[in-house]
């Protein structure tokens, strides 16, 4: 099936600086892609939807200044958290849909101390 | 809006035990629904997926979920877990010819030898 990395898997940050976040689609073009956020023990929430090409569609309440997403290619994402807090702290999990399905990367766990 | 629901929270079963996991939605026009499963450590992955056709849907690793449309449910079953079927259960449902998720809060299921 088709495969989806992220990367870093992992990054600890300090709080106030900006963190950067990849998505690739490994074997396929992606001109839509997703960025998800999993609270501990909780469901995924979708934070916006990147098209390749264009300006990302944010989720009611995600703030588009503070996440920010660049998709420049069929095969890349990138999701840019800026001046980051504590409160930053989560799991990102990205997804590339080759329609009709979404294909989910491992996640991306923040840490902002 | 539409919403996804997962009555449990958490499941512990015995080995060889059946299984059922319930999930409805709130949308009356036509969905997509999809069960993935989260391994400890691992990305998401699908498990089964309904679009049209016969509502009993089979997928990977011996599961399958009925759509019933009158209940809005899509529940996900299987006849006998076994100790690697540990882990977090999450169904989604996309709605009207978007392409983006909207994911239940997950069931973690334990099964214990």
């Amino acid at each position: 099936g088709a495969v989806v990395s992220q990367h870093p898997s992992r990054v600890i940050c300090k709080s106030g600086t900006s963190v950067k976040i990849e998505c690739r689609s490994l074997d396929f073009q992606a001109t839509t892609m997703f960025w998800y956020r999993q609270f501990p023990k909780q469901s995924l929430m979708l934070m916006a939807t990147s098209n390749e090409g264009s300006k990302a569609t944010y989720e009611q309440g995600v703030e588009k200044d503070k996440f920010l997403i660049n998709h420049a290619s069929l095969t890349l994402s990138t999701l840019t958290v800026t001046s980051a807090h504590p409160e930053d702290s989560s799991f990102y999990i990205c997804s590339a849909l080759d329609s009709p399905e979404q294909y989910f990367g491992p996640g991306t766990r923040l840490t902002v101390t | 809006a539409q919403s996804v629901s997962q009555h449990n929270h958490h499941v512990i079963l015995s080995e060889a035990a059946s299984l059922e996991l319930g999930c409805n939605y709130s949308y009356g026009g036509t969905v997509n629904l999809f069960w993935y499963v989260q391994y400890p450590g691992q990305h998401l992955q699908l498990l089964l997926k309904y679009f049209s056709g016969d509502p009993l849907v089979k997928g990977i690793k011996g599961f399958e979920a009925e759509f019933i449309k009158s209940k809005f449910s899509f529940n996900l079953r299987k006849p006998s877990v076994q100790w690697s079927d540990t882990a977090e259960y999450f169904c989604a449902v996309k709605t009207g010819g978007y392409n983006k998720l909207i994911f239940g809060a997950g069931t973690r299921l334990a099964v214990h030898p």
